[in-house]
């Protein structure tokens, strides 16, 4: 069955700390993504892969780094968490032949 | 800049009536459009997609309805039920070069 798995699914940062989330596919999807989701502002592409060891910036990426160390593996790095860093983030990947996005079950990050 | 932008941002029909979610996007280089839905505490999950060879895509209760020129699409839902609570994400992307970009969301609410 086709899943994308983040871990943590909560996590509590401090302001200035390093945060690192992870997500797992075993879709033998090409593509991978983070989005961010606040409320009001839908889900904001931050950044995104087309193949392992490459990484795209997208919409809103200052303050976050991305890491794809293979096809099945895309995580997300905070290097200083800000409070304008506390959301919920999502994992997605698909096919490169096209395909909606599958989503993963997301991240709640709170920075104090 | 928002890249997809959505309408309503909220929206109450009556059980039975038929809801209307409105997109519109800037890109002409768009050529894959899904909807997507969710619930509270859970992620987004693919409804329905068009791929604007046809102007229109019927599942079920669901249609699609796109105009190229206008750059706009829409989302119908027909006889809506207490059960389509939730929120909508229209969504945009070149069909096989994905990083599809998200509208804001509509939060619908079927009142029986």
């Amino acid at each position: 069955e086709a899943a994308v798995t983040q871990s943590p699914r909560s996590k509590v940062a401090v302001t200035g700390g390093k945060v690192t989330l992870s997500c797992h596919q075993t879709n033998n999807h090409d593509y991978m993504y983070w989005y961010r989701q606040d409320t009001g502002h839908g889900l904001r592409l931050i950044h995104y892969s087309y193949v392992a060891d490459s990484t795209e910036k997208g919409d809103i990426p200052d303050g976050y780094k991305a890491s794809r160390p293979s096809q099945e593996n895309f995580s997300l790095i905070l290097e200083l968490a800000s409070l304008s860093q506390t959301a919920v983030y999502f994992c997605a990947s698909s096919s490169g032949q096209g395909g909606a996005p599958l989503f993963g079950e997301g991240t709640r990050l709170s920075v104090l | 800049q928002q890249q997809v932008r959505q309408s309503p941002q909220s929206l109450t029909v009556w059980e039975g009536e038929t809801a209307i979610l409105n997109c519109s996007y800037e890109d002409s280089t768009f050529d894959y459009f899904p909807w997507y839905h969710q619930f509270p505490g859970e992620s987004p999950a693919l409804l329905i997609a068009i791929r604007p060879v046809s102007n229109k895509k019927e599942d079920g209760r669901f249609t699609i309805f796109f105009n190229k020129r206008e750059k706009k699409f829409s989302l119908h839902i027909a006889d809506s039920q207490p059960g389509d609570s939730a929120t909508y994400f229209c969504a945009a992307s070149v069909y096989n070069n994905n990083a599809p970009r998200f509208g804001a969301g509509t939060k619908l609410s079927v009142k029986p």
